[in-house]
């Protein structure tokens, strides 16, 4: 059963441009939640979509942004992209929204220079 | 707004020695809590679920322990081996459905 996959894996973006990040599910898995993680901050909830609904968002300013489609894949954005966004961006699926285990794809480490 | 605190921030033990990994979490209206393994550099790989309903979990040489009342949590590893390095992070599901994380224990088990 294949797990969570994050595309793309590594990229290298300036201040000011916007970014897009992709992640697929587990098959079956219809909540993906996602998470910025810093050594400063640690892990950070940005938000969590179910059944292609918001369901969740945590205190991130509006640059960050995501949806989800019907097949439950989802992707996030951030415009105008600066310095202390550069960080680890992780997706989860699970299950449900309240009580599923989660599983965590490799993430998307963004670099803004 | 929930706070989960780990303790220790690191800990550095002898092949074979059994540990145990504290999570506390301020606000006990939770779902469940999971415990987490990461790799440097990789992403978040599960080790055990605890619905707030249950006491404990276990998978092979790990147990983990929930008492919500107290807003505590415990990750016991036995017979600790070299690849069990890593930095461990326990998560709350708390009420409002939002996942906040602790900031981790670096374990490093020496051969």
């Amino acid at each position: 059963k294949a797990g969570v996959t994050q595309t793309p894996r590594y990229l290298i973006k300036t201040r000011g441009q916007q970014v897009t990040l992709s992640c697929s599910p587990i098959s079956g898995h219809r909540s993906v939640s996602w998470y910025q993680q810093t050594p400063g901050q640690g892990l950070q909830f940005l938000f969590e979509y179910f059944s292609e609904t918001q369901r969740n968002k945590g205190n991130f300013p509006g640059r960050f942004s995501g949806r989800q489609f019907s097949n439950s894949r989802s992707e996030m954005n951030v415009s105008t992209l600066e310095l202390g966004d550069s960080a680890l961006y992780l997706c989860a699926s699970s299950l449900g929204v309240t009580t599923g285990e989660l599983f965590f794809g490799e993430g998307s480490r963004l670099t803004v220079l | 707004k929930q706070e989960v605190t780990q303790i220790p921030a690191a800990l550095s033990v002898p092949e074979g020695e059994n540990l145990v990994l504290n999570c506390s979490f301020t606000d006990s209206a939770i779902y469940n809590l999971q415990w987490f393994r990461q790799d440097p550099g990789k992403g978040l790989t599960s080790l055990l679920l605890i619905q707030s309903s249950q006491r404990e979990q276990t998978s092979g040489r790990l147990n983990a322990s929930l008492d919500k009342s107290s807003g505590r949590s415990t990750l016991y590893i036995a017979a600790s081996q070299p690849g069990d390095s890593a930095t461990y992070l326990c998560a709350v599901k708390g009420s409002n459905y939002k996942l906040t994380f602790g900031k981790g224990t670096l374990l490093t088990v020496n051969p």
